[in-house]
């Protein structure tokens, strides 16, 4: 069965700083998806990324960055340089299968940047 | 892009009354959707997956027959919470995927209160 544990509950730091999300996962298909989700207060889920078990690149887009490591079953999430705006709920998620099953979400961490 | 819309956004309701939340694909054809309930604080809990000409699939411990599922076309898809009680009081999101890319989209949520 898959299963997704984000362990952080609730993080803080002071604007600028980095902070890593972490994500660790289980699945017994060797074929799924990975997905980054961000759900500010007004509730609506942001897509951030979405990677294949086949890519283990590590891709950055601005000041997120997401490491993908097959070995440990990790995909982690940092964002560098924070803002106040990046204080969300951020979500892990999992979908099995080479067609994109049902997405499992990680219970989540909230972020909390302050100025 | 592709763009999913829930209707109402927000809705209060009686308790022993039913509610009905719609679902629309608004630019792409949904063969697949899903719905997802949240409580605060929680995080999202997929409740059923629903195929379009064909009866939904209930997530374990999910009550069929209080949430009932119609997905009658490849752009919409109801749920409908029966005889409401304020235990149901919850965020409902639902998604959507493409028939020819698989790609998932979420609506923006659906805020149910149950008095």
């Amino acid at each position: 069965a898959q299963k997704v544990t984000q362990a952080q509950t609730e993080i803080s730091v002071v604007e600028k700083e980095d902070v890593t999300l972490d994500c660790v996962y289980e699945t017994r298909d060797t074929t799924y998806y990975l997905f980054w989700y961000k759900q500010p207060p007004s509730g609506e889920l942001v897509f951030l990324i979405r990677r294949n078990s086949f890519d283990e690149q590590n891709e950055i887009s601005g000041r997120y960055s997401w490491n993908f490591q097959k070995s440990t079953s990790s995909f982690n999430f940092t964002i560098t340089a924070s803002q106040v705006v990046d204080s969300a709920v951020y979500f892990c998620a999992l979908s099995e299968g080479l067609r994109d099953d049902k997405i499992i979400f990680g219970k989540g961490t909230r972020l909390h940047i302050l100025p | 892009g592709a763009v999913v819309s829930q209707h109402p956004s927000w809705v209060i309701c009686k308790s022993g009354t039913s509610v009905k939340i719609e679902c629309r694909s608004l630019d792409f054809q949904a063969t697949t959707m899903f719905w997802y309930r949240q409580f605060p604080k929680q995080s999202l809990m997929l409740m059923a997956t629903s195929n379009e000409g064909s009866k939904a699939t209930y997530e374990q411990g999910v009550e069929k027959d209080k949430f009932l599922i119609n997905h009658a076309s490849l752009t919409l898809s109801t749920l409908t919470v029966t005889s409401a009680h304020p235990e149901d009081s919850s965020f409902y999101i639902c998604s959507a995927r493409e028939w020819a890319s698989y790609e998932q989209y979420f609506g923006p949520g659906t805020r149910l209160t149950v008095t």
